[in-house]
């Protein structure tokens, strides 16, 4: 298996921009997390899903960041528009079940600089 | 939010010494994990404690999870090089893991 993949890697772009954040989830895993890691914050889950279905988008900063899951091999994060602040690494993970009971699986993650 | 202190922040030790550290909270978890992850790479799950007082061991790293389910302690016996790395601690809050900070582990040969 090839792992949770994340696109792309590194993205660098200026305050304003739209910016797109796409995730493959490991086959057969049904929940799938969006997770922002900062030095100040460290790793905070924004949202996540079930069946393709957003559970918790509590952790969303503002109503500029959106996530969908069309399907179960898919998955992306929008910023729009992007600000300097929104600069930090962006995980995705995923996992058969949505308790501790069951590993999440974290991707490379995309680090992500607004100038 | 269940907070999870983690402490210390940051270590660097040299290859062979013993080390621990914590991850503190004033919530009681069902079950904690621990994670390490590598510069460049996401978190990768070492272990999971589920019994207060629960300890669990791989290889030369203990884990130990607090009676009350508050608190759990990592230590590490003859560090390595290949030790080095964030080491995360996360609380089960239902469906969602909430993370510590991380303490910054730097193992020098």
């Amino acid at each position: 298996d090839a792992g949770v993949i994340q696109s792309p890697r590194h993205e660098v772009t200026e305050m304003g921009q739209e910016v797109t954040l796409r995730c493959k989830p490991i086959s057969g895993h049904d929940y799938l997390f969006w997770y922002r890691q900062t030095m100040m914050r460290g790793l905070e889950l924004l949202i996540y899903f079930n069946n393709n279905v957003p559970i918790d988008d509590s952790g969303m900063p503002e109503d500029r960041f959106s996530a969908k899951m069309p399907n179960a091999s898919f998955s992306t994060l929008k910023i729009q528009p992007s600000e300097p602040r929104d600069s930090a690494v962006y995980f995705c993970a995923s996992s058969r079940g949505g308790s501790s009971s069951y590993e999440q699986y974290f991707g490379p993650g995309t680090r992500l600089t607004v100038t | 939010t269940q907070l999870l202190e983690q402490s210390p922040q940051f270590l660097s030790i040299q290859e062979g010494e013993n080390l621990t550290v914590y991850c503190n909270s004033s919530s009681v978890f069902s079950s904690l994990q621990w994670y390490r992850q590598e510069p460049g790479e996401g978190p990768v799950l070492l272990v999971t404690v589920v019994t207060g007082g629960e300890v669990k061991k791989l290889k030369r790293l203990t884990f130990q999870f607090g009676d009350a389910r508050k608190d759990s302690s990592l230590h590490i016996t003859a560090a390595q090089p290949g030790d080095t790395g964030l080491y995360l601690c996360a609380g089960d809050s239902g469906y969602a893991l909430n993370f510590g900070k991380g303490t910054s582990l730097l193992v020098t040969p």
